[in-house]
């Protein structure tokens, strides 16, 4: 099991420009789980999965931002016209349903610095 | 509003004397908590875990105690490595609920 993957790993990018940001869960890992982390700052949740359905949306994904994950495995995460406050690590964590759902385990993240 | 509070943003120990890192919450809802390790420029490692029916959860060189009426734990690594030098991150979630609601993490360094 190689774990749960992010790529890219950094994106710089010029503001108003679009990103796309890829997870790959730990196989059969059935939850999906988005966060951001900002300096100084614990995780912030953003949006989770329960296989393909996205199941909860935090205040702080504004409509700029759009999760997905078709067919229950990978799941992207997009942020259009990017603004300087999003330049943050984005992370992704999975679980699996029905033993110690709880405990998510996190992938390497993407630092995203937008210019 | 945080609802997970790690007081403490440093703390430095000695090589093999315990290292003890602490966490309140407010929500009396959490019913199930857990701590991470995380190095720079890698997502955070999963360490242990309590849920609330339990006081005490112990792994290897590190435990984590829960006192609910306080709503407080800690984590106390024994005894410390240089290798634990990392910031530890204390989360919490309602249990069906996914969620998971961290605290602003402590630095720990560890010197020989």
């Amino acid at each position: 099991d190689t774990g749960v993957s992010q790529n890219p790993r950094h994106k710089i990018t010029k503001r108003g420009q679009n990103v796309t940001f890829r997870c790959d869960p730990i196989s059969e890992h059935n939850r999906l789980y988005w966060y951001r982390q900002t300096l100084g700052q614990g995780p912030e949740f953003l949006t989770y999965f329960q296989n393909e359905a996205q199941l909860e949306k935090s205040r702080l994904l504004s409509d700029r931002f759009s999760a997905e994950r078709p067919k229950g495995s990978f799941s992207t995460l997009e942020i259009q016209r990017t603004e300087q406050g999003d330049s943050a690590m984005y992370l992704c964590a999975t679980s699996l349903d029905g033993r110690d759902t709880d405990t998510q385990y996190f992938g390497p993240g993407t630092r995203l610095t937008v210019l | 509003d945080q609802q997970v509070k790690q007081n403490s943003p440093s703390l430095s120990v000695q090589e093999g004397r315990i290292s003890i890192l602490n966490c309140d919450y407010t929500n009396s809802m959490f019913d199930y908590f857990l701590w991470y390790k995380k190095y720079p420029a890698e997502g955070p490692t999963f360490l242990i875990s309590i849920s609330s029916i339990k006081d005490k959860n112990e792994d290897g060189r590190f435990t984590v105690f829960l006192n609910k009426s306080a709503k407080h734990l800690s984590l106390h690594i024994v005894p410390s490595q240089p290798g634990d030098s990392a910031v530890y991150f204390c989360a919490a979630s309602i249990r069906n609920t996914d969620k998971l609601i961290f605290g602003t993490g402590t630095r720990l360094q560890v010197f020989p």
